[in-house]
């Protein structure tokens, strides 16, 4: 089992929709959780971060966490043609302080 | 400037062949990170410095890899020896403080091809 999961997609969906991206950790020590978003031959880029249960809201960007169960989601609302990109999922370990990534869910947004 | 700076962005060699990468962190960020990124795969970690020393070594795949932090800024990862598998994009982050609960920030990387 890897310890960070996601689907690869792709994953479309219509402008102007919600798209949710969901990911599972197998680590119950994970303590920190991280949206990237990165573009086709770009670096990652640092969406949003979480780290107690429950949900962060950032403009359109709503992260989700819930630790009983594992797993961390995005949710973009209204989403535009440039949301477009690959997402990846990270958390780090207590005790340590590396970003373990998922491999990522790409998203296209259909105009 | 004001994010994460990495040179060269492209690097092409010969099998056999050593290379050094550069990163320049964010200014007054303590923390920096190394990772390497294989075509549809997330990144993975390789090194982490805080300050000067290397805090956390346990990704650097074999010792043909060797980073340092002199100084406690810019950051040098050097591969020797190298060979076809290391071809990848190799991408520093640096953080303010380290820390669990801080944000890493990522440069554009060094697409490294090994031919």
């Amino acid at each position: 089992q890897k310890e960070v999961e996601q689907n690869s997609g792709p994953l479309s969906v219509p402008e102007g929709a919600i798209a949710s991206l969901n990911c599972t950790y197998s680590d119950r020590g994970s303590q920190s959780f991280f949206w990237y978003r990165q573009y086709s031959g770009k670096s990652p880029e640092l969406i949003m971060f979480i780290y107690s249960n429950g949900d962060k809201e950032d403009g359109r960007f709503t992260a989700q966490l819930n630790k009983a169960s594992q797993y961390v989601s995005l949710l973009i609302r209204d989403s535009q043609p440039s949301d477009s990109a690959t997402y990846l999922c990270a958390v780090i370990n207590f005790g340590n302080e590396k970003l373990t990534f998922g491999t990522g869910t790409r998203l296209t947004i259909i105009p | 400037g004001a994010g994460v700076s990495q040179t060269p962005s492209n690097k092409v060699t010969e099998k056999g062949k050593y290379v050094e990468l550069r990163c320049d962190p964010i200014s007054g960020h303590t923390a920096l990170y190394w990772y390497r990124q294989s075509l549809g795969q997330g990144p993975e970690f390789l090194i982490y410095f805080q300050g000067t020393g290397a805090a956390d070594d346990s990704g650097l795949p074999n010792d043909r890899f060797f980073a340092v932090r002199p100084e406690g800024s810019v950051s040098t990862l050097k591969i020797q020896r190298t060979e076809r598998g290391d071809s990848a994009v190799y991408l520093c982050a640096s953080s303010l403080i380290g820390g669990a609960n801080q944000p890493q920030h990522f440069g554009d990387g060094t697409r490294l091809s090994i031919l």
